[in-house]
């Protein structure tokens, strides 16, 4: 069984620019969050769906940032115009319906904004 | 706002050693979880605990949950060098993968 994948591993992109991440959960997973940990600190929620609906959304920073799950399957998350203090890892986790016992995590992508 | 603090951020031991961290919530959980991450991996569910003083083993790895379901410890017996990671709980406060991370312990094992 295929894992959460996550696309790009790495991205380098210039204060201003726009980047966009991708999410592949693991088949099945109706839940699909997206977490993000800075410089080192403690992996922080941004949002949660279930399904293609925004089941929370209280992480997001601010609106510089949009995610979005057309079809209830893979997720983007857009980040326009990048900050500097966007930097760091953004991971996405899913997990199957009803009770959460676990987090499936994909590897990450390492954002840098110079 | 919500916080999880875990001490220490950092700990280095000989291998054979006993290693703990332990995590403390601003707030009561409903439940709490760890995960582990090697170093340039992702995070890897371990365990998760529900009820007041659950206590859990796994081999050499025993997880508490405090009384008060505030606070929460691994305890990692004679460590190897496969236990070198950085080891993350986090608290939930419903039935959702929502959780509040800690901000981590990075051991270290020295063969």
């Amino acid at each position: 069984e295929a894992g959460v994948t996550q696309f790009p591993s790495h991205s380098v992109i210039e204060k201003g620019q726009t980047v966009t991440l991708r999410c592949d959960p693991i088949s099945g997973h109706d839940n699909l969050y997206w977490y993000r940990r800075v410089m080192g600190k403690e992996i922080k929620f941004l949002l949660h769906f279930v399904k293609e609906s925004k089941q929370d959304e209280s992480g997001m920073p601010n609106n510089r940032f949009l995610a979005e799950r057309t079809g209830g399957t893979y997720s983007t998350l857009k980040v326009q115009p990048a900050e500097l203090e966007d930097s760091g890892v953004y991971f996405c986790a899913s997990s199957q319906e009803s009770i959460v016992e676990k987090l499936f995590f994909g590897s990450g992508t390492q954002l840098s904004v110079l | 706002g919500q916080q999880v603090m875990q001490i220490p951020q950092y700990q280095h031991v000989q291998e054979g050693e006993d290693f703990t961290t332990y995590c403390n919530s601003s707030t009561t959980l409903s439940n709490i979880q760890w995960y582990k991450q090697r170093p340039g991996g992702h995070p890897v569910f371990l365990i998760q605990l529900v009820k007041s003083g659950e206590v859990k083993k796994q081999k050499r790895l025993t997880f508490q949950f405090g009384e008060a379901k505030k606070n929460s410890s691994l305890h990692i017996t004679a460590t190897q060098t496969t236990d070198v990671g950085t080891y993350f709980c986090a608290g939930g406060k419903g039935n959702t993968g929502k959780l509040i991370f800690g901000q981590g312990t990075t051991l270290q094992v020295k063969p």
